[in-house]
């Protein structure tokens, strides 16, 4: 099985400034990553996925790079509403076998 | 729009069997899978297993082998995901999602479901 880990588990940064989080993969799932937002009491939301394609609808502030076992979702200027807890996941098998990162908290500064 | 809309919340006893809904529209049902994905209370997601509406291929998770089973009508378009001999660390809120074979987009509004004597 593959194992995502994420870190930090909480990163705290300030409305209008840059947050970076960080997902690495026990081994190489090429581009197969997908992030999620997820807000208290609500369903998970895709943000970004093939590592850094954008899904409908999602702003421009959030952008996805990497590839391989080294993935970051970047947030280019936090807003109130982006503070949330952030998942990543591969999907680098077949048949399907998905895991998930453990989550970033986004907390506000 | 594309949505999928779960089952109400449930409450079992421990050994019991739940069977959770996921009824989806806006989208032709059968050029998808379906994936489950639970949460437990204040903890992170957990993958369950995904099923194929085209023609009911599934794999689950292995910790989940034998307890869970994922089907699919394609006459209604909903998937269900029942699990068997549930127990207190089954408490959890239960997601399906719609599932391109790699990511989800969307998910549904999730199911509670608690086991508790």
């Amino acid at each position: 099985e593959i194992v995502m880990t994420q870190s930090p588990a909480t990163l705290s940064v300030s409305p209008g400034e840059r947050a970076t989080l960080s997902c690495r993969a026990s081994q190489s799932v090429s581009s197969n990553l997908a992030w999620y937002q997820q807000k208290p009491g609500q369903a998970p939301r895709l943000l970004i996925y093939g590592a850094s394609t954008r899904a409908t609808g999602i702003p421009a502030r959030f952008s996805g790079s990497g590839s391989g076992t080294e993935f970051t979702l970047t947030i280019s200027s936090l807003q109130s509403e982006d503070f949330a807890v952030y998942y990543c996941q591969q999907y680098n098998n077949w048949p399907p076998l998905y895991t998930f990162g453990q989550g970033t908290k986004l907390e506000i500064k | 729009q594309v949505q999928l809309v779960q089952s109400g919340a449930e409450v079992k006893k421990p050994g019991a069997s739940v069977k959770v809904s996921c009824k989806a529209s806006g989208y032709t049902f059968t050029s998808y899978g379906i994936s489950w994905v639970r949460q437990a209370p204040g903890q992170g997601l957990e993958w369950m297993g995904w099923i194929s509406a085209y023609n009911g291929n599934t794999n689950y998770a292995q910790k989940l082998q034998g307890r869970v089973t994922m089907t699919t009508d394609t006459s209604t378009s909903t998937a269900y995901m029942e699990l068997r001999s549930l127990r207190s660390d089954d408490t959890a809120v239960y997601y399906c999602a719609r599932d391109t074979t790699h990511w989800f987009d969307p998910w549904g509004q999730g199911t509670l479901v608690t086991v508790s004597s």
